[in-house]
């Protein structure tokens, strides 16, 4: 079975860097993406890990660790429009083509003055 | 311009009733995807459609049923409603496997707010 951990909520001051943890045990691992949405919106792409070690890009880093199950997600020099819920999903294979992602219940993140 | 879109953007209705979401991309991907986000905002594979081909059909009532006419296109009709399919449901595409190598990124619609009264 899949199950993906993240916490539930976290709250962080503008202008800091928050880390968000996200533990995972799937039965196939083949990538781990990191999703950001907004209240009443879609899910949009920030960053995807499937070998070990931190991918930059911008203000957002994502760090993976396949032999211990873990990844998370770096925002730095937050800013109010960062408030949003973070998804973790861990990707394997569908039969035919194509990806499964399976999503954690996602973090959400607060960013206050 | 928009990649992926979604209609009804809103969709209220009675138990009971039967209704279609519909979906298209304009990405030029091979492989289309419905998730169901509950209240708990819990995203939740259904189905996966590649190249018109249902590829993923996870644990759904048999009341919900896809259609991909063309790889551009995923439909999802819901028979016999009923108070628990209140949700968001976001379609979604990716490109899937391309030159033998799978490109993974997927690329969600705007969602569909279904309430079931």
């Amino acid at each position: 079975g899949q199950n993906i951990d993240q916490p539930t909520e976290m709250t962080a001051t503008e202008g800091a860097i928050v880390q968000i943890n996200c533990t995972y045990q799937t039965s196939g691992f083949n990538g781990l993406f990191w999703y950001q949405q907004h209240a009443g919106e879609a899910p949009t792409f920030l960053s995807y890990n499937v070998l070990d070690g931190l991918e930059e890009k911008g203000r957002f880093s994502s760090f993976l660790s396949r032999s211990k199950g873990y990844s998370y997600l770096l925002l730095k020099e937050l800013q109010m429009k960062d408030s949003a819920s973070y998804l973790c999903a861990v990707r394997d294979y569908a039969r035919g083509g194509g990806n499964k992602l399976t999503f954690g219940t996602g973090t959400q993140l607060k960013v206050e003055l | 311009d928009t990649a992926v879109s979604q209609t009804p953007k809103y969709l209220v209705t009675q138990m009971g009733n039967d209704k279609s979401i519909k979906c298209e991309q304009n990405l030029g991907h091979d492989t289309m995807y419905w998730y169901k986000q509950d209240s708990k905002k819990f995203l939740k594979i259904m189905f996966s459609y590649n190249n018109k081909e249902l590829i993923i059909n996870e644990t759904v009532p048999n009341r919900f049923s896809p259609k991909s006419p063309d790889k551009a296109h995923l439909n999802l009709h819901i028979n016999s409603l009923e108070l628990g399919d209140s949700a968001v449901y976001f379609c979604a595409s990716s490109q899937g496997l391309q030159g033998g190598k799978v490109i993974e990124t997927q690329y969600f619609g705007p969602g569909t707010r279904l309430l079931v009264l």
